[in-house]
């Protein structure tokens, strides 16, 4: 399977916990994406990396939460001390870089489903 | 800041009948991309179709077309031949030029009834 793969799917936590989501992209995309979805919304942006350098933050992403790229790859999101409020999908999606029409697309992942008790 | 709404949290279809969903957006950009996006009950969002707002003619995807109106910064979705594996949750996003993050509207739940 060559797309963006999520890891674990489904995580349930106590309020207070840190937890931390891992996104493998497809491989040679160089940008990776994070978006929050809550019950009944559409995705909202979250950050998102050009290779390992993160190149924007949303205001929605707090301080509590943090996402690397270390090597360009992979990446992961880090929430601390979560909160009820932070249950939610997480998804990732990835993208090849180039002015190509067809390099605009965003692959997404399954996501993390995220429940915070 | 560029918003997109989606105007029918909910929509129903027969089987084999056409569909049209609603999009309308916000921005002041004159070159960007916009799309709809399909997520099936706890699957993973795939895209349907995409139009560049620079191309006049509008997008088509097999069963799937846009009526993409830049004046009025309109952009539905029409779904020919409805079949059942086309219900889903469908998004309206946007984005601008240069592989910016994706801004979406907040969906319609799509039926199809046998």
């Amino acid at each position: 399977d060559t797309g963006v793969s999520q890891n674990p799917r489904h995580k349930i936590t106590k309020r207070g916990q840190n937890v931390t989501f891992r996104c493998d992209p497809i491989s040679e995309h160089n940008r990776l994406y994070w978006y929050r979805q809550t019950l009944g919304q559409g995705p909202e942006f979250l950050t998102y990396f050009q290779n390992e350098a993160q190149l924007e933050k949303s205001r929605l992403l707090s301080d509590r939460f943090s996402a690397e790229r270390p090597k360009g790859s992979f990446s992961t999101l880090e929430i601390q001390r979560t909160e009820q409020g932070d249950s939610a999908m997480y998804l990732c999606a990835s993208s090849p870089l180039g002015a190509a029409p067809d390099h605009n697309e965003q692959f997404f992942g399954p996501g993390t489903r995220l429940t915070v008790l | 800041a560029q918003t997109v709404t989606q105007s029918q949290p909910e929509m129903s279809v027969q089987e084999a009948e056409t569909v049209t969903l609603s999009c309308t957006y916000d921005t002041s950009e004159s070159d960007y991309y916009l799309f709809w996006y399909k997520q099936p009950p706890s699957r993973q969002m795939i895209l349907v179709i995409r139009q560049e707002a620079y191309k006049q003619q509008n997008a088509t995807e097999n069963r799937f077309s846009v009526n993409f109106q830049k004046a009025a910064k309109s952009f539905s979705l029409k779904i020919s031949d409805s079949q059942l594996g086309d219900a889903a949750m469908y998004f309206c996003a946007y984005r601008e030029k240069g592989n910016t993050p994706l801004v979406f509207g907040k969906g319609t739940r799509l039926s199809v009834i046998a």
